[in-house]
Formats: structure tokens, C-alpha cells, sequence
């Protein structure tokens, strides 16, 4: 199995432009969630999904939309990139269905900088 | 928000020595678990600590939590350079989708 994969693993953008952040697991699990690392904040949940076709808003969703349309897949797009959105993405899976939060699959990570 | 607070925030210590860190959170939970990120890597989860136990081991892993006090430990004994890394706690809340993470301990372990 891969497990958890992200591309692209680095990207650059100017300020105002749209990009999608690609997360594919092939586990079968049921939920996935994006998180974005800062330097001295750690991982703050963007959004998450506990299904094909359920998503919801964490910490962080601004500026940022997410859809799943399949189990396997949970992109998440920019939709008009801000220099505060530079930070490493991390997206991450979990079986799910257990009531509480199980251990997370985390992928290697997206580093972003808008300019 | 961010649910657990690593402390320290930074250690630094020598090979064979034994690296402690502990953490703090708020809320009543129902598991805590604690994960590794080698630099500019993913995070790797180590172990899982539910809140009905109070210790767990996992080879030179040694897990505590006491809920009473709202804190965990992760005692890493014999410490190699490898585990050179940052840790971090992190909890579910009660919201049974995603993690509440700390902002982690960077450890250094020095040969």
C-alpha cells in the first residue's frame, strides 16, 4: 500500500491565484482531514471529511474549500492564494467509525509559499 | 484550538540518556496519542493511550496519562540520535473526526 499521498510536495504561488492541493489514500478509510503546520503553531485541522460526500468545517477553513467525491480522495483548493496561507499541508487518514478518533495516517506534506 | 501543550519545548540531551516530555490539555478526552515528525517529513504516530488506561509501553516508548490532572508523558529511554525529532501530543476532544495537536517538543539527542 502507499498509504497517504500528496502532491504537489512543493509549490509556489502569487497572491490572488487558485490552486488544488491533491490527497489520495488507499487504506478504504473513512475519514481524511487536511491540517496546515506553522512555525510554532503545529497542526491546526483546515477541514475534514467522514465520508464520500460529507465534509466539514475545523479550525482554520477560510479561504480554503474541500470536497469527496470518493472514499479514496480529498483534495483541497486554494481559492485565491494569501501570503498567510504559506505553510506546509499535511492531509491524513483515519478507519473511522469508532466514536472517537483512531490513529491518523499522515501523508509527507505540501510546503506552499504565495508570494 | 489546539488542545494539548508540550513541555518543554525544547530538550536537548545525550545519547543513552532518557528524554522525558510532557503534556498538558484541557478538555475531557477519549484517547490521547503522541506522534513523531523527522524534519520536514510527515508525522508518524507512535502511541495511542486511552482514557480509561494509565500507562502504556511500546519498545522504549513509556506512555502516562492521568486524567485527573489533564497530562500525559512520553519517556523515551536510551535515548539514539535518530530520535532526534519533534513529538507531539494529540487528542480527539470528543469530536471523534480529527485531532487537537499541541505545538510539540523538539528533542535533540546528541551522540
Amino acid at each position: 500500500n502507499a498509504g497517504v499521498t500528496q502532491t504537489p510536495k512543493f509549490q509556489v504561488l502569487k497572491t490572488g491565484q487558485s490552486m488544488t492541493l491533491q490527497c489520495a489514500q488507499d487504506m478504504n478509510h473513512e475519514y481524511m482531514s487536511w491540517y496546515r503546520q506553522d512555525p510554532g503553531m503545529g497542526l491546526r485541522l483546515i477541514h475534514y471529511s467522514v465520508g464520500a460526500g460529507i465534509t466539514d468545517q475545523g479550525e482554520v477553513p477560510n479561504g480554503y474549500n474541500v470536497s469527496r467525491s470518493t472514499t479514496e480522495d480529498f483534495p483541497l483548493r486554494l481559492l485565491s492564494a494569501a501570503p498567510s496561507q504559506t505553510s506546509v499541508y499535511f492531509c491524513a487518514s483515519s478507519p473511522g467509525g469508532q466514536g472517537f478518533t483512531d490513529t491518523q495516517y499522515f501523508g509527507p506534506g505540501t510546503r506552499l509559499t504565495v508570494l | 484550538s489546539q488542545q494539548g501543550e508540550e513541555d518543554p519545548q525544547a530538550l536537548s540531551i545525550q545519547e543513552g540518556e532518557n528524554a522525558t516530555m510532557n503534556c498538558s490539555y484541557k478538555t475531557s478526552i477519549n484517547n490521547l496519542q503522541w506522534y513523531r515528525q523527522n524534519s520536514g517529513r510527515g508525522l508518524v504516530h507512535l502511541i495511542l493511550i486511552r482514557s480509561n488506561e494509565r500507562e502504556k509501553h511500546s519498545g522504549r516508548l513509556r506512555v502516562t496519562l492521568d486524567t485527573s490532572k489533564k497530562s500525559s508523558s512520553l519517556l523515551i529511554t536510551a535515548s539514539r540520535a535518530a530520535d532526534t525529532a519533534s513529538y507531539f501530543c494529540a487528542t480527539d476532544a470528543n469530536s471523534g473526526y480529527a485531532l487537537n495537536f499541541g505545538k510539540g517538543t523538539s528533542l535533540l539527542v546528541t551522540p
